[in-house]
């Protein structure tokens, strides 16, 4: 069984480019949530996207957006680069809502590069 | 609010040691902790995690942890460190009410394990 494939792995951007990350999920995972991890921040929830539907959403700036399709395929966008947007991003997925106790599937993550 | 935190940002065992990894936590309820582990240029992949239904919890590759409510704690340990074990660790709680896919993490402990 395929794990959760994130695209692309590795990307360098510009100060006010944008960028689009992109996560497969597991097959059969409805539940797609995504993850910022710096080395000063350490990893801080970005948001959670299940049937299409944005349910949480961290404290994170207007410029990071989100959606997911109805393949649950999700993809995550970052506009206006900043050099502190510089980060892993993980994407991980569960089966559904699950409640508090359920197992996050990670991706490989897809490390961004700001200059 | 809930959080964790892990004590000891870097950790060094020798191969066949104990292996413990410190971890409290702040909830104002009582919390659904885990202990996932991220290999370099991997995602995080769940070790363990308590759902109240047991305090000493067993996880993957030998490791456990045990909650303890009157110390706020749910340290990871394992009886005797193998090489393969050198990972960055990480604490996280998710939310009682809420999802386990919005999860707080700890800062990461990194486990070196020494010849």
């Amino acid at each position: 069984k395929a794990g959760v494939t994130q695209t692309p792995r590795y990307l360098i951007k510009t100060r006010g480019q944008q960028v689009t990350l992109s996560c497969s999920p597991i097959s059969g995972h409805r539940s797609v949530s995504w993850y910022q991890q710096t080395p000063g921040q350490g990893l801080q929830f970005l948001f959670e996207y299940f049937s299409e539907t944005q349910r949480n959403k961290g404290n994170f700036p207007g410029r990071f957006s989100g959606r997911q399709f109805s393949n649950s395929r999700s993809e995550m966008n970052v506009s206006t680069l900043e050099l502190g947007d510089s980060a892993l991003y993980l994407c991980a997925s569960s089966l559904g809502l699950a409640g508090p106790t359920g197992e996050l599937f990670f991706g490989e993550g897809s490390r961004l590069t700001v200059l | 609010a809930q959080s964790v935190t892990q004590l000891g940002s870097h950790v060094s065992v020798s191969e066949g040691a104990l292996v413990l990894l410190r971890c409290n936590y702040s909830s104002s309820v009582p919390p659904y902790l885990f202990w996932y582990v991220q290999y370099p240029n991997q995602g995080l992949q769940l070790l363990l995690k308590y759902t109240s239904a047991a305090t000493l919890v067993k996880g993957i590759n030998g490791f456990e942890a045990e909650f303890k409510k009157s110390e706020t704690s749910f340290h990871l340990t394992k009886p005797s460190a193998h090489m393969s074990d050198a990972a960055e660790y990480f604490c996280a709680v998710s939310r009682p009410s809420g999802s386990a896919r919005q999860l707080t993490f700890g800062s990461g402990t990194q486990l070196t394990v020494l010849p």
